[in-house]
């Protein structure tokens, strides 16, 4: 398995400017997570799917951040309008109940 | 609220030292822990986990100890080398929750040759 993937790697954007992640699973797994990793922060659950379903968004900052999981291989967080606070790195991760979560690579992200 | 809570944020060893990372917890319910590797550019990676029923696991290198009345957990590393150099995150997880690790702030290890 390839593990957990993301893309794209790095993104630069500019302020307004609307910005989505992407993440593949590692298949079989039933849990998907989003996470952002700042120095100020650290490591912040924004949310996580269920077998597809939305379970808790209670991590997601505001209405501009939104998640999507249309099937048990695909998720989208898409940020809409982009701001330099937004500015960080962006993990998927996926697991199996009651077992340690996978990390992608991550998202770069740097909003101008 | 409850949280996880490391209390060194850097640790700096000499390669072939023995290294010892400290986490604290204070949910009481939590029953299951997990130790990550972070490297520089990458996300977090599985070192070991730990359930309460146990007070100690052995990997290769690294042994992980609960200390679950003063609700403690740590991990050593034998042997440090310069390729253990990295931000290590414990987590913590909940009996009977809906499994949503809690993640500790990390701490920086640092191995010099």
């Amino acid at each position: 398995d390839a593990g957990v993937i993301q893309s794209p790697r790095h993104e630069v954007t500019e302020m307004g400017q609307e910005v989505t992640l992407r993440c593949k699973p590692i298949s079989g797994h039933d849990y998907l997570f989003w996470y952002r990793q700042t120095m100020m922060r650290g490591l912040e659950l924004l949310i996580y799917f269920n077998n597809n379903v939305p379970i808790d968004d209670s991590g997601m900052p505001e209405d501009r951040f939104s998640a999507k999981m249309p099937n048990a291989s695909f998720s989208t967080l898409k940020i809409q309008p982009s701001e330099p606070r937004d500015s960080a790195v962006y993990f998927c991760a996926s697991s199996n109940p009651y077992n340690e979560q996978f990390f992608g690579p991550g998202t770069r992200l740097t909003v101008l | 609220g409850e949280s996880v809570g490391l209390h060194l944020p850097t640790l700096s060893v000499q390669e072939g030292d023995n290294s010892i990372i400290n986490c604290a917890y204070s949910n009481s319910a939590s029953d299951y822990f997990i130790w990550y590797k972070q490297e520089s550019g990458k996300g977090p990676q599985f070192i070991i986990d730990i359930r309460s029923n146990m007070d100690k696991r052995q990997g290769q290198r690294v042994t992980v100890l609960l200390n679950k009345t003063v609700k403690h957990l740590s991990l050593q590393i034998a042997a440090t080398q310069p390729g253990d150099s990295a931000v290590y995150f414990c987590a913590e997880n909940i009996k009977g929750g809906s499994y949503i690790p809690t993640f500790g702030r990390g701490t920086s290890l640092i191995v010099h040759p």
